[in-house]
């Protein structure tokens, strides 16, 4: 079945410091990747999405690139803040099927320290 | 946009109580989804609503839980006979169906089985 493997946390930053979260994946087909966020005390929330092979999404100054290649899918950040300490979850979901039936993997908790 | 709500927020019961929670959606999706999360782990799918039909459910969701969504509005999802292994974070999560759509977490429900 579908599966997510991401990097296990925690992971200690310094504000400022580059992020990479590494991510891949086990799918048939074609899925469609995601990076969802959980700030402390909330909902989880979508923070980017790639559709197809090479798209690449963005947003609040998170990248990943989807690489079917590599099967993967990390995020990387080039200057993280403290407002970014959250749980990251990598995430796929078939293109087929006519819903979303997600896949996360286990989660990756980033602390950044002043 | 009221988002996605849960209640309780929290609820402690003793083994062997029955539970239900429930979630109301965004008011104009009509994909409802529910999953739990374990400290550590990503959540995991368990259900999926169209409107008012249950139309998959997940091998983790054993003869002692139920979830309903009459009228394909708000949902209940009810654990009879709790165990300590029903300690969890259930979400609920709703879409509008579009493909490859976002799905919109509430905050969850924390159970904690005594």
């Amino acid at each position: 079945g579908d599966s997510v493997t991401q990097m296990e946390g925690p992971v200690t930053l310094s504000e400022e410091a580059f992020l990479t979260i590494n991510c891949t994946y086990t799918a048939t087909g074609y899925p469609s990747l995601f990076w969802y966020v959980q700030y402390p005390g909330e909902g989880l929330q979508l923070l980017l999405k790639a559709t197809k092979a090479d798209d690449k999404g963005s947003n609040k100054g998170f990248e990943a690139t989807y690489r079917k290649e590599t099967t993967s899918f990390h995020l990387e950040k080039g200057s993280v803040q403290v407002s970014d300490s959250a749980v990251y979850f990598c995430a796929l979901s078939p293109n087929s099927g006519g819903y979303q039936k997600v896949t996360f993997g286990i989660g990756t908790k980033l602390q950044v320290i002043p | 946009d009221t988002g996605v709500s849960q209640d309780p927020r929290h609820k402690i019961t003793k083994r062997g109580q029955n539970v239900t929670f429930r979630c109301d959606p965004i008011s104009e999706h009509n994909r409802l989804y529910w999953y739990r999360q374990t400290l550590g782990q990503g959540p995991e799918f368990l259900t999926y609503f169209q409107n008012e039909a249950q139309l998959e459910k997940s091998r983790l969701l054993s003869d002692r839980f139920s979830a309903e969504r009459p009228k394909g509005s708000f949902s209940t999802l009810e654990i009879q006979r709790t165990e300590q292994g029903d300690s969890a974070m259930y979400l609920c999560a709703s879409s509008s169906g579009h493909p490859n759509e976002k799905l919109f977490f509430g905050s969850g429900t924390q159970l904690s089985v005594l």
